[in-house]
């Protein structure tokens, strides 16, 4: 099955600094790469996907970006805020409904 | 719609109790997932149904557990009998879409707590 990690596991950065966190997955196949965000005591919801014939995709203040080559791809959050601090989950596909997610990175934005 | 509705919230039970955990997902969506979220093992799908016929239960962690689906509205989920190693947080998620391909939408959850 597809195996996704997910780097780095805690993130702090300053307020107004950017925060990447990097995901890898196994199987090339895998073709829809979507983003979570999960605050503190809340349910996950979608930020931003990515599908594998698109290389980047961008909303606001985030970003994400997919090497299928290397099978990678990564969340850029630009100008970063104290809402967005939560933790965030990547996720790979390879059939139509299983999501295999990342272990989850929490991000500290620190004010 | 108010999007997906769990219950209950919190549970806390003792060892040999059964559980029921319920489901109601927004309306009209046609595909329905259990997701069981730990700090070890954190999202793990337990089962996915599309339009109300279970699809792949090969996460559930086994005969103690099962799930239902009578209808499009409302699922439930059952532990009998619950052990400690079952406390988490259960996620019920609802998609238009045909198994993934749109955004899933997650309930708040069902804290369990097996004593």
């Amino acid at each position: 099955g597809e195996n996704v990690e997910q780097h780095p596991s805690t993130l702090s950065v300053q307020e107004g600094d950017s925060a990447v966190i990097k995901c890898t997955y196994s199987d090339s196949a895998s073709n829809y790469f979507p983003w979570y965000k999960q605050e503190l005591g809340k349910r996950p919801q979608l930020i931003i996907d990515i599908r594998s014939n698109v290389g980047e995709k961008k909303d606001q203040r985030i970003a994400v970006t997919l090497n299928k080559t290397a099978k990678h791809f990564s969340l850029h959050i630009t100008e970063t805020q104290p809402e967005d601090s939560a933790v965030y989950f990547c996720a790979a596909s390879i059939s139509d409904y299983k999501l295999s997610f990342g272990a989850g990175t929490t991000v500290t934005v620190r004010a | 719609d108010a999007g997906v509705i769990q219950s209950p919230r919190h549970e806390v039970t003792e060892m040999g109790q059964e559980v029921t955990l319920r489901c109601k997902p927004i309306s009209g969506h046609n595909s329905l997932f259990w997701y069981r979220q730990t700090m070890m093992r954190g999202l793990e799908l337990l089962i996915y149904f599309n339009n109300n016929v279970p699809i792949d239960d090969s996460g559930m962690p086994e005969d103690r557990f099962s799930a239902k689906m009578p209808n499009a509205s409302f699922s439930t989920l059952k532990i009998q009998p619950s052990e400690p190693r079952d406390s988490a947080v259960y996620f019920c998620a609802s998609s238009l879409a045909v198994g993934n391909t749109g955004e899933l939408f997650f309930g708040e959850g069902s804290r369990l707590t097996v004593l």
